[in-house]
């Protein structure tokens, strides 16, 4: 089944900007949403593969595709950025919706 | 306002049966597929099960095909989902999800419930 990679963790100090990768055999072609779950919360979706993002969720927060990687980029990060982010995307050859393994966000 | 409410987890003994319920509001339910997705002790985000709106499909992860089944009621606008021969590796919050538009395999997840605690152990 298809398999998405994403770094454990990433690091990066207040202001500075953060870039979360989703590694997928030709992640380019498919739509790849990112959610974030802060502790104790449930996951909530910040960006969706059309780079739309819902209500709430600031314009800091971008996205990319190409190739075999896509990007979560936050900029100007804020310690409330803090917490973990997953890619998803559905995987047609197996019927199923996959996430990435997670990355968690640290910031300094 | 979007309303998604878990109920039904607990603690069970392996083998046994559990069924998890998710009751919505605040949207028009027939017209959006709904999920289940679980999130185990230390671990990551895994998804679990995916219905249409109109309940077709249903497409399940590997690892609970043939012991999950996922239902839902649009006349009482909740999902289910019916879990047995439950292992310990089960063990997890699992979370609802409304999915942004009809069909299980479009769209990302738009609202989540606060998810309900499914414990496997003897």
């Amino acid at each position: 089944s298809y398999v998405l990679t994403q770094p454990p963790s990433v690091s990066v100090a207040p202001g500075e900007t953060a870039r979360l990768t989703c590694g997928g055999d030709d992640i380019g072609t498919k739509s790849v949403h990112w959610y974030q779950r802060r502790p104790g919360q449930a996951p909530v979706l910040v960006i969706d593969a059309d780079g739309d993002r819902p209500s709430g969720i600031p314009e800091r927060f971008s996205d990319s595709n190409s190739g075999n990687t896509a990007t979560l980029t936050i900029s100007r990060v804020e310690a409330g950025d803090e917490a973990d982010y997953y890619c998803q995307v559905w995987d047609r050859s197996s019927d199923h919706w996959v996430f990435g393994g997670g990355t968690k966000l640290t910031v300094l | 306002e979007v309303q998604l409410v878990e109920s039904g987890g607990g603690l069970v003994q392996p083998g046994g049966s559990l069924r998890l319920s998710c009751a919505a509001s605040g949207f028009t339910f027939v017209s959006y597929a709904m999920t289940w997705v679980r999130q185990a002790p230390g671990k990551g985000l895994e998804w679990v099960s995916v219905i249409s709106g109109r309940g077709d499909g249903p497409y399940y992860a590997d690892s609970v095909k043939g012991r999950f089944t996922i239902s839902r009621d649009n006349s009482k606008s909740t999902v289910y989902l019916q879990m047995s021969s439950l292992r310990g590796d089960d063990t997890a919050i699992y979370y609802c999800a409304k999915v942004t538009t009809i069909r299980a395999h479009v769209g990302p997840f738009d609202y989540w419930g606060q998810g309900t605690p499914v414990t496997v152990s003897s």
